[in-house]
């Protein structure tokens, strides 16, 4: 089993939908966690973290977190074509600054 | 801020040739790490630094693979002799130790070795 896994995709929306991205991870005592947007050819750029249990929004963003089921989810509202783009899941091991990525999920916005 | 600085963009080298890549991470950071990105394998770490000190290198693949950070405004990552399977985006990026909330990524350097 990997360490954090997503649905690779592509996941397609209509402009203006609700984006609705998923990672789960299998260390228990991960901490902290965190979403990067990345468009093809550059590098991840961090556009949300979440410590706790529950929502955490930011503008058209929303994270979610369910430590028990080991679930980080990231809502997407109002989507824009210029949201099309991989969206990495990265999840904080132990008492480190280590993170560990998943390999991403692609999301394609059409008008 | 100028960011996490990585030279060069892009490199294109012969197969057996040493390649070295250079990061400058931003001002205060104290957290160092080099990433390298394939399609097949995502981002996958290679190896962290702290205040100028390796803490973790369990991901640098093969003895071919070396990292230094001489002082906290510049580390390297070195593969000699490279070999095709080298191939992939490596990315530079770096955290500050007031406490945690992700990284910052550099451009990424782009190795094609032929």
């Amino acid at each position: 089993q990997k360490e954090v896994e997503q649905n690779s995709g592509p996941l397609s929306v209509p402009e203006g939908a609700i984006a609705s991205l998923n990672c789960t991870y299998s260390d228990r005592g991960s901490q902290s966690f965190f979403w990067y947007r990345q468009y093809s050819g550059k590098s991840p750029e961090l556009i949300m973290f979440i410590y706790s249990n529950g929502d955490k929004e930011d503008g058209r963003f929303t994270a979610q977190l369910n430590k028990a089921s080991q679930y980080v989810s990231l809502l997407i509202r109002d989507s824009q074509p210029s949201d099309s783009a991989t969206y990495l899941c990265a999840v904080n091991m132990g008492n480190t600054d280590k993170l560990i990525f998943g390999t991403g999920t692609r999301l394609q916005v059409f008008p | 801020d100028a960011g996490v600085i990585q030279s060069p963009r892009h490199e294109v080298t012969e197969m057996g040739q040493e390649v070295t890549l250079r990061c400058k991470p931003i001002s205060g950071h104290n957290s160092l790490f080099w990433y390298r990105q394939t399609m097949m394998r995502g981002l996958e770490l290679l190896i962290y630094f702290n205040n100028n000190v390796p803490i973790d290198d369990s991901g640098m693949p093969e003895d071919r693979f070396s990292a230094k950070m001489p002082n906290a405004s510049f580390s390297t990552l070195k593969i000699q002799p490279s070999e095709p399977r080298d191939s992939a985006v490596y990315f530079c990026a770096s955290s500050s130790g007031q406490g945690f909330y992700g990284y910052t990524f550099g451009s990424g350097t782009r190795l094609t070795v032929v």
